[in-house]
């Protein structure tokens, strides 16, 4: 166990749709990421939060949003749900700092079908 | 970009023999990398990390070689038990904030 959780679990979505994945991240880690992975791939980096702001982003476009709490938990937000956005959706912690380079613990994911 | 590969999808190995996992990146600036095993359903979990200081790095049955040289990462399982059959990936850390994952590479252990 990670201490890393996600909700849900599972998730099927209509195409143009929005939707909202939550992480809840190990007490005392500062730092969360979010990752796709589709199908036989890599996880793939969304973007990071540290201390509630955005600190880094892959290539992803800004439909793709998140936010983070004081409470260590954070939200990945999609807009404009498309076929292509169906993946195992990861949410990672770390403890370390920007520029602290630290192991990640990852979530179990959210399996998200766009139909 | 830069990116992180693998030279193997899939590698099968008879159970108890030790098995041996590649990884090649390609930013020679990196200097921090990790190896992730990910089973059915299962989000990736913790294997190793090891610096750039170092060439090697040895944990409970695993141990993990770098070679800066050429850009290369190993990952090495010894007495390779069923338990261990699922997805590795190698992670690289770019900047500050990201990882790069490679495609992974499934590891069959055969009985």
């Amino acid at each position: 166990e990670t201490g890393v959780t996600q909700s849900p679990t599972h998730l099927i979505k209509t195409r143009g749709q929005q939707v909202t994945l939550r992480c809840s991240s190990q007490s005392g880690h500062n730092t969360v990421s979010w990752y796709q992975q589709a199908l036989g791939q890599g996880p793939q980096f969304i973007f990071q939060y540290y201390r509630e702001e955005e600190n880094g982003r892959g290539n992803f476009p800004p439909r793709f949003s998140g936010l983070q709490f004081p409470n260590y938990s954070s939200e990945l937000n999609v807009n404009a749900l498309e076929l292509d956005d169906s993946a195992l959706y990861l949410c990672a912690s770390s403890p370390g700092g920007v520029g602290m380079n630290t192991e990640a613990f990852f979530g179990q994911g959210t399996r998200l079908t766009v139909v | 970009g830069e990116s992180v590969g693998l030279h193997l999808p899939t590698l099968s190995v008879q159970e108890g023999d030790n098995s041996i996992i590649n990884c090649a990146y390609s930013n020679s600036a990196s200097d921090y990398f990790i190896w992730y095993k990910q089973e059915s359903g299962k989000g990736p979990q913790f294997i190793i990390d090891i610096r750039s200081n170092m060439d090697k790095r040895q944990g409970q049955r695993v141990t993990v070689l770098l070679n800066k040289t050429v850009k290369h990462l190993s990952l090495q399982i010894a007495a390779t038990q069923p338990g261990d059959s699922a997805v590795y990936f190698c992670a690289e850390m770019q900047g500050t904030y990201k990882y790069i994952f490679g495609t992974g590479t499934r590891l069959k252990v055969l009985a």
